[in-house]
C-alpha cells in the first residue's frame, strides 16, 4: 500500500547548493508531476510527465529540472537553491496514458518540507 | 483573473452544523473536472470528491456533497454534521480537458482553513 512516496520529508538547504527530491510510486501511474504550496497561495504546477521519457513545464518551472527514466520515478532537481524556492513540495500521480485526455483525481505523496537560508 | 476562487480564507462552525465551503472557477472549456481535496494539519492531501462538467447529477461521498451550478460556475462543497476530526484546510481545484492541455494538472484554489468547535 506504499502509493507516492517522497523523500525526504524535511531538508535544510544553503543558498546555491543543489539537491533532488525524490519521488516513487507503485501504482504503474503514467502521469506525474510535482507541485510547490506556498502560505496563502494554494498549491502550483511545476512540472509534470505523462510517461517515461516525457516531460512538460507547469505554471511555475524556473529552477527546477525533472526527468523520468522510468514509470516508477520523477525526480525533481533544484540545481541552485534560493531562498524564494522555501515551500512545500508535493508529488503526485493519476493513471492517465500518455498523450490522452483524461481527467482523474490525483493521489498525492506526503510532502517535503524545504527550507534554503 | 483567478481561476479558483475561494472566497472563505477560514471559518468557524459548530460540531454537528452543516458547512458550505464555496468554490467559484473561470473556464472556457466545455469539458473539465471540479475536485475537492482535505489538508489536515499532518499535511497530507486527501481526495474527497469529483464532478465533471457533464454530470447532471451532483457528487455524493458519504457526509461529502458537491453543489454544483453550472450557469453560474460553482462547486461548493457541503459537509453535512460537522466533527472534529474535519477541521482542516480545503482546497478547491479544477482540470480542464483542453485549456489546460489535457494532461496539465490541476489549478487550485488558495484553500479555506475550516475550524470545527465543540
Amino acid at each position: 500500500n506504499a502509493g507516492v512516496t517522497q523523500t525526504p520529508k524535511f531538508q535544510v538547504l544553503k543558498t546555491g547548493q543543489s539537491m533532488t527530491l525524490q519521488c516513487a510510486q507503485d501504482m504503474n501511474h503514467e502521469y506525474m508531476s510535482w507541485y510547490r504550496q506556498d502560505p496563502g497561495m494554494g498549491l502550483r504546477l511545476i512540472h509534470y510527465s505523462v510517461g517515461a521519457g516525457i516531460t512538460d513545464q507547469g505554471e511555475v518551472p524556473n529552477g527546477y529540472n525533472v526527468s523520468r527514466s522510468t514509470t516508477e520515478d520523477f525526480p525533481l532537481r533544484l540545481l541552485s537553491a534560493a531562498p524564494s524556492q522555501t515551500s512545500v513540495y508535493f508529488c503526485a500521480s493519476s493513471p492517465g496514458r500518455a498523450g490522452a485526455y483524461v481527467i482523474e483525481k490525483l493521489f498525492f505523496g506526503s510532502g517535503t518540507q524545504l527550507s534554503v537560508l | 483573473a483567478q481561476k479558483i476562487t475561494q472566497t472563505q480564507p477560514g471559518m468557524f462552525v459548530q460540531e454537528k452544523e452543516a458547512v458550505t465551503l464555496d468554490c467559484t472557477y473561470d473556464t472556457s472549456d466545455q469539458s473539465y473536472g471540479l475536485f475537492w481535496y482535505k489538508q489536515p494539519s499532518s499535511g497530507e492531501m486527501i481526495f474527497l470528491i469529483y464532478q465533471g462538467s457533464y454530470d447532471e447529477q451532483n457528487a455524493t461521498e458519504g457526509r461529502y456533497s458537491l453543489n454544483f451550478q453550472k450557469a453560474r460556475k460553482s462547486a461548493n462543497l457541503v459537509i453535512s454534521a460537522s466533527q472534529l476530526g474535519d477541521s482542516a484546510m480545503y482546497f478547491c481545484a479544477m482540470r480542464e480537458m483542453y485549456s489546460g492541455g489535457g494532461a496539465d494538472g490541476l489549478t487550485f484554489g488558495k484553500g479555506t482553513h475550516l475550524i470545527i468547535q465543540p
